[in-house]
């Protein structure tokens, strides 16, 4: 079974500032995919941004990027130039790519993002 | 363009009590997920659909718990004889194809069922 592991309850960080989030995982499988997800208080859980495991290239979207390193089993997420709008709870979640789209989500425990003007 | 609803968003049961969440994916999406989130946690795979199929049942966590898609939309999730140890955060997700593990699956925003 795969597990996510995310080793930072919580991380704070100035408006404007960078801030990077931590996400290890465990698998056998060569193919898969990796997620990470934006759960603000009490509204519904959006992607944020996605990995394949092929692809060599790290993935980002405007703001935010990841530093995939498949050897470590490693995905962290880089958010830069930090907004309020951004505090929320991230999870890192992986999907493996053998069941064809019928293999659910396994998520990480979490992490509590603060922004601080 | 609605996104998944979620219905009821609160449900409070006394111990021993029948519940019904029922989820409304978007509209022709095949693929349907149900997830648990306890209080401090991520989100736990419950159960998944492709159209009306139940194809994977494996995290459901007891015979009490129950899911079912009868015409390939709406879906509900049955618990019987609630614990308190149900008391969580029951989130939906669809996604628009099957077969596709690249496929975006969009939430609801949960059912916070409290089990007292």
């Amino acid at each position: 079974a795969q597990t996510v592991t995310q080793s930072q309850p919580e991380m704070s960080v100035q408006e404007a500032e960078t801030v990077t989030l931590s996400c290890t995982y465990d698998t056998s499988e060569s193919d898969y995919y990796l997620f990470w997800y934006k759960q603000p208080p009490s509204r519904q859980m959006i992607l944020v941004i996605r990995q394949e495991a092929y692809k060599q290239q790290n993935a980002t979207e405007n703001r935010f990027s990841v530093n995939f390193q498949k050897a470590a089993k490693s995905f962290s997420l880089k958010i830069s130039d930090s907004q309020l709008g951004d505090a929320a709870m991230y999870f890192c979640a992986y999907r493996s790519a053998r069941g064809g789209g019928a293999d659910g989500l396994t998520f990480g425990k979490g992490t509590h993002l603060i922004i601080q003007p | 363009g609605a996104g998944v609803s979620q219905s009821p968003r609160y449900k409070v049961a006394k111990r021993g009590q029948d519940v019904a969440l029922r989820c409304d994916p978007i509209s022709g999406h095949v693929s349907l997920f149900w997830y648990q989130q306890a209080l401090g946690q991520g989100p736990e795979f419950l159960t998944y659909f492709q159209n009306e199929a139940q194809l994977d049942k494996s995290g459901l966590p007891s015979d009490r718990f129950f899911a079912e898609r009868p015409e390939g939309s709406v879906s509900t999730l049955k618990i019987q004889r609630t614990q308190q140890e149900d008391s969580a955060v029951y989130l939906c997700a669809s996604s628009f194809r099957s077969g596709m593990s690249t496929d975006t699956q969009y939430f609801g925003p949960g059912t916070r069922l409290t089990v007292l």
